[in-house]
């Protein structure tokens, strides 16, 4: 069984739309993980949520937001699409509850590749 | 902020041992260094996680100088299933958010 998983694999887009990723997780941790992977291999936070509370959310436009329906899930919604925007991202989780104990083991998802015509 | 600095890349040969040395001269006390490994098309997966000292498992050993502020992964006798980037990640139990950015990586090509 897969522990991470994102739909959609691939995404092409046009600029201007608005879409969806989602993560799914299956090893019952608390704390799960949006990052930005670009052209270079930066891997970069995003958001962490734990027990459906945003901890972390690093200086990334408005346009991001997460959601997180229970403590399995944490989709990702993106406005407005631009350029910019074109990356792989990959969701993650770990165990830790109360703050993020961003020192546990990270467990991520095949990473969903965003291209922004 | 306990940034940190790697190799871009490295090349190797079957069954020689690859180090990779990743400095952090401004780890915190309640910082951890942890070292993931991403292949292509696939999200980074944890190898090994260190405080202090050295520390080994079933695929590599960390060693961490008494000062912390560097730190090297150790792979023996690697294969070409070993080629793919290498994170090295150093952050503590309340990072802040550019506290888990894990960087550019090592690129690791093993050679027949």
């Amino acid at each position: 069984d897969t522990a991470v998983s994102q739909t959609p694999k691939y995404l092409v887009t046009q600029m201007g739309n608005d879409k969806s990723i989602k993560c799914e997780q299956n090893l019952g941790h608390d704390t799960m993980y949006w990052y930005k992977q670009d052209s270079k291999k930066f891997l970069k936070i995003m958001f962490s949520y734990n027990n459906k509370e945003l901890i972390i959310n690093e200086t990334v436009p408005n346009r991001f937001s997460p959601k997180s329906p229970d403590k399995a899930h944490l989709n990702l919604h993106i406005n407005s699409l631009e350029l910019g925007d074109s990356a792989v991202y990959f969701c993650a989780s770990s165990r830790g509850g109360g703050r993020v104990s961003s020192y546990n083991e990270q467990f991520f998802g095949p990473g969903t590749r965003l291209t922004v015509l | 902020l306990a940034k940190t600095t790697q190799p871009i890349s490295m090349d190797s040969y079957e069954g020689q041992e690859v180090n990779i040395t990743c400095s952090h001269n401004n780890i915190a006390t309640n910082d951890y260094i942890t070292w993931y490994q991403q292949f292509p098309s696939q999200g980074p997966r944890f190898i090994i996680q260190g405080y202090k000292t050295k520390v080994t498992n079933e695929v590599a050993s960390l060693f961490i100088p008494a000062d912390r502020k560097s730190s090297t992964l150790s792979l023996p006798r690697v294969s070409l299933s070993d080629t793919a980037v290498y994170y090295c990640l150093v952050a503590g139990a309340k990072a802040a958010g550019n506290k888990l950015t894990f960087g550019g990586g090592t690129r690791v090509l093993v050679k027949p």
